[in-house]
């Protein structure tokens, strides 16, 4: 999982809670990345940063917050109003280069009780 | 838009056997093209990509995948299939024109189940 780490592994919520899932790399990237990953099916965007104090939206972003105040660090909020929130989080960094790979986390599966 | 199919959900295999896993791909440039494995509970771990030059691209644990521009495929291959080679495999695209954003499009991902 290269130089990526995400915490807490397991994290569970009860209804109506925000949660922030932590994303931290040390691999000196310009670009983090957060998808979601639902049983049975492919990675879908969140979330996107490719420099410091800003990010755009992905795909399904309705439900979601980041922030990106230090190029180390892009944490995902899970708030309140994503009425779906079970599913496997990963994140991700890169080189700005159009050409250069993703590096994963080893991801947060999170659990609505 | 960019679009990428895995048009198998799982394969099947036996040990020793040649594996293939497939991959057809949708841009309206040139294709960056990559191929990741997960592993149960773990995140995505980079096998090889295709970006430009030789058609046959060589990566991690004796994978290779061809390049095929007519076809619009990028299939992944081994030679000869190990049990831990049992996995999630996923293939990616991103469009290499600029002007199309920096967003990479994964397919659904086919599971691969390697047998003694």
């Amino acid at each position: 999982d290269g130089g990526i780490t995400q915490s807490p592994k397991y994290l569970f919520r009860k209804e109506g809670q925000n949660v922030t899932l932590s994303c931290e790399q040390n691999l000196n990237h310009d670009a983090m990345y957060w998808y979601r990953q639902d049983p049975g099916q492919g990675l879908r965007l969140i979330y996107y940063s490719q420099i410091v104090n800003d990010f755009q939206k992905g795909d399904i972003a309705e439900g979601y917050s980041v922030s990106r105040e230090k190029k180390e660090s892009f944490p995902l909020t899970v708030t309140s109003a994503q009425k779906n929130p079970t599913a496997f989080y990963l994140c991700a960094s890169s080189r700005v280069s159009r050409s250069d790979e993703q590096f994963f986390g080893p991801g947060t599966r999170l659990t609505v009780l | 838009a960019q679009s990428v199919a895995q048009p198998e959900d799982q394969v099947n295999v036996a040990e020793g056997n040649p594996l293939t896993v497939k991959c057809t791909y949708s841009v309206s440039g040139n294709p960056y093209l990559f191929w990741y494995v997960q592993y149960p509970n773990r995140g995505l771990q980079f096998l090889l990509k295709y970006i430009t030059g030789d058609n046959l691209v060589k990566g991690s644990y004796g994978f290779e995948a061809e390049f095929n521009k007519s076809q619009t495929s990028f299939h992944l291959k081994k030679p000869s299939a190990l049990v831990s080679d049992s996995a999630l495999y996923f293939c990616a695209v991103r469009d290499g024109d600029q002007a199309a954003g920096n967003k990479l499009t994964f397919g659904g991902g086919t599971r691969v189940l390697v047998k003694p």
